[in-house]
């Protein structure tokens, strides 16, 4: 059954910790991408990759890094560097960026304290 | 500036009570326009694209319209497990991003 899978599904972290969320997808689908959703705001782009080996930042990236060595897989470090990390982290992927509808995993919720 | 609005934030419906959650849009160029469900805890589920004015989808209890300036999903006789977060996202022709709306949160009441 096709579909993305985020783990874990919560995280706590202390405070200054590196932290990576891992994203695997086996839709087959070129286009992966990073949101971050806070209560009362909508989904906020973080980073994205059209293609392995490639990826762009969204609108806000600072505080992230990612990777994309693989087709399936595009995980997410939050950093010590990103002041607010406290949030639901949603990957997606599409068969391409444009006109083409995204697929959710089901989240992660990190937790900073 | 691109943006998408939603509305009503919150609608609460008894069972069987049909109504529609409206999504304006203003961007250059439309290329695309996306509705979504989202249950809590959980991440958004695709439900309908949308490409040009005059298009419809549905599914279900659910029909999706579009116009030049908004896009209406339509409830027909919902039940409880229609309640959700339904999110609207568009796609214009000088952003390849996606803007979201900021949702609707329904409510059915048996």
């Amino acid at each position: 059954d096709g579909g993305i899978t985020q783990s874990p599904k919560y995280l706590f972290r202390k405070e200054g910790q590196n932290v990576t969320l891992s994203c695997e997808q086996n839709l087959n689908h070129d286009a992966m991408y990073w949101y971050r959703q806070d209560p009362g705001q909508g989904l906020r782009l973080i980073y994205y990759s059209q293609i392995v080996n490639d990826f762009q930042k969204g609108d806000i990236a600072e505080g992230y890094s990612v990777s994309r060595e693989k087709k399936e897989s595009f995980p997410l470090t939050v950093t010590s560097a990103q002041k607010n990390p406290t949030a639901f982290y949603l990957c997606a992927s599409s068969y391409r960026v444009e006109n083409s509808p995204l697929h959710f995993g089901n989240g992660t919720r990190l937790t900073v304290t | 500036e691109d943006q998408v609005t939603q509305s009503p934030e919150a609608l609460r419906l008894q069972e069987g009570e049909s109504s529609s959650l409206n999504c304006s849009y203003t961007v250059s160029g439309l290329r695309g326009l996306f509705w979504y469900r989202q249950d809590p805890g959980k991440g958004p589920e695709f439900l309908f694209t949308l490409y040009s004015a005059g298009e419809e989808k549905e599914k279900e209890r659910l029909k999706a319209t579009l116009t030049k300036k908004e896009s209406f999903l339509h409830i027909t006789a919902p039940k409880p497990e229609d309640s959700a977060t339904y999110l609207c996202a568009v796609q214009g022709g000088n952003n390849r991003k996606l803007i979201w709306g900021l949702g609707t949160s329904l409510a059915v009441n048996p």
